[in-house]
């Protein structure tokens, strides 16, 4: 079965230092990756996917995502934090299913990632 | 703008009351599902639609119900709430069930059942 992993509750980080959010995932076959990010009293928004080809991810807002299939992961990453990237982030995988397609996506547990002043 | 509307935002209402959370696309997708997200959980989906007429179950259906007579809308029904179904909900839609699709959100429906 398909799974995602963010080992890590909350990442503290400076603001104008890099940031890093942790993803691992488990699948069978090829993965489909993505971020989500959920700012307070907000829905999710979409920051980026990978599908197939360069490893590493340009996304929404300076995000960046690299995957690495001998490591099963796909961290996401800034090079500057800002104070406003504070929010819930969460990594997930498309489910491949077995016989049916649901086309839902397996989500991890979330980070919350606080940028301090 | 394209979006997905969830309704009501928020909501506390009681057990053994029915409710419908509407859900509404304007992105001509033909795929909708709906999510519910719980601390330490993520998020969990609940139902799926692939077209107009054609739903089925996801991870946790039990005490909902959907419908899917128009593309655009997809509402969730809570025949009889249990506290047990208050959790934050999401409606989402993408193109297809494909893989690659990126799939939409709406902004959230925090709903409590006392």
């Amino acid at each position: 079965a398909q799974s995602v992993a963010q080992p890590e509750d909350q990442v503290n980080v400076a603001e104008g230092n890099p940031l890093t959010v942790k993803c691992t995932y488990s699948v069978s076959g090829n993965p489909y990756l993505f971020w989500y990010v959920q700012y307070p009293n907000r829905g999710l928004q979409f920051l980026l996917k990978y599908i197939t080809g360069d490893n590493l991810v340009k996304g929404s807002y300076g995000f960046e995502a690299e995957f690495n299939k001998s490591q099963t992961s796909f961290h996401l990453k800034k090079p500057s934090a800002l104070v406003s990237d504070s929010a819930l982030y969460f990594c997930a995988v498309r489910d491949i299913g077995g016989s049916s397609n649901t086309g839902k996506l397996i989500f991890g547990q979330g980070t919350t990632l606080q940028v301090k002043p | 703008e394209a979006q997905v509307t969830q309704n009501p935002r928020y909501l506390i209402t009681v057990t053994g009351k029915k409710l419908t959370v509407t859900c509404s696309q304007n992105m001509n997708h033909e795929y909708m599902s709906w999510y519910r997200q719980d601390p330490g959980l993520g998020l969990r989906q609940i139902y799926y639609s692939m077209n107009v007429e054609v739903t089925d179950k996801g991870d946790v259906p039990e005490g909902y119900k959907v419908s899917r007579k128009e593309k655009r809308n997809f509402p969730l029904i809570l025949e009889s709430p249990s506290p047990n179904q208050t959790s934050l909900y999401f409606c989402a839609s993408s193109w297809g069930p494909g893989l690659g699709n990126t799939i939409y959100f709406g902004e959230g429906s925090w709903l409590t059942v006392v």
